[in-house]
């Protein structure tokens, strides 16, 4: 059984504070890792697909890295704001397209 | 150009009903992955369909069951509803190994 594990379940930040969270996985069988964002009522919005070793990927404000030898990735928020409130969500991809997810992080952004 | 769509948007059943929720795939996409949040968690995967048939299955019991038309798009089947089965039932399309793009979900509550 996989186990992909996300920390912390929730944070409090203020406007402005950078923040990161942790998305932990079995290394062995590893084919890709992603991230999603979601905010309430709406659907999961993928933010980063990655793949390989030392990976890192970028989209405004948010970046992410990969490590698949030690089997962690870790998310980043630069300069957090109200609207960047939402779960982040990762998820390991067993190269048939299954994906097994994290409990996810919910992050509170106060102005 | 419509995402993935899914119906109806909420759902109240009683215990021991039957009930059918939908999907449309994004356009282009063709193949269909269910998925079910349960409160607090991550999503879990029910199983996936490719070219009409169910290529993969997560650990669900076999009173989950789905088809795929042959415009692509998706049902999912439950019998015997239990209490346990009130969740949050994502549905997801692609049509690479890298990319799963979520509809808003249908919101089942058993009673």
């Amino acid at each position: 059984i996989l186990n992909v594990e996300q920390s912390p379940q929730s944070l409090h930040v203020q406007e402005g504070d950078s923040t990161n969270f942790t998305c932990s996985f079995p290394s062995s069988n590893f084919y890709a890792l992603h991230w999603y964002r979601w905010e309430t009522a709406k659907s999961p919005e993928a933010l980063f697909v990655m793949t390989l070793n030392g990976d890192e990927k970028k989209k405004g404000r948010i970046s992410a890295t990969l490590n698949t030898k030690e089997g962690y990735s870790y998310l980043y928020i630069k300069g957090s704001q109200p609207e960047d409130s939402a779960t982040y969500l990762c998820a390991h991809n067993n190269a048939g397209n299954m994906l097994t997810f994290g409990g996810g992080t919910r992050l509170m952004v106060k102005p | 150009d419509a995402g993935v769509t899914q119906s109806p948007t909420h759902l109240i059943k009683t215990r021991g009903q039957q009930v059918t929720l939908r999907c449309s795939p994004k356009s282009g996409h063709d193949t269909v992955s269910w998925y079910q949040q349960a409160l607090g968690q991550g999503p879990q995967f029910i199983f996936q369909y490719y070219e009409e048939e169910e290529r993969q299955r997560g650990n669900f019991p076999d009173r989950f069951s789905g088809h795929q038309f042959p415009n692509y798009s998706s049902e999912l089947n439950v019998n015997a509803l239990l209490l346990g089965d009130s969740a949050l039932y994502l549905c997801a399309s692609s049509s690479t190994l890298y990319e799963q793009y979520f509809g808003p979900g249908t919101r089942l509550t058993v009673t």
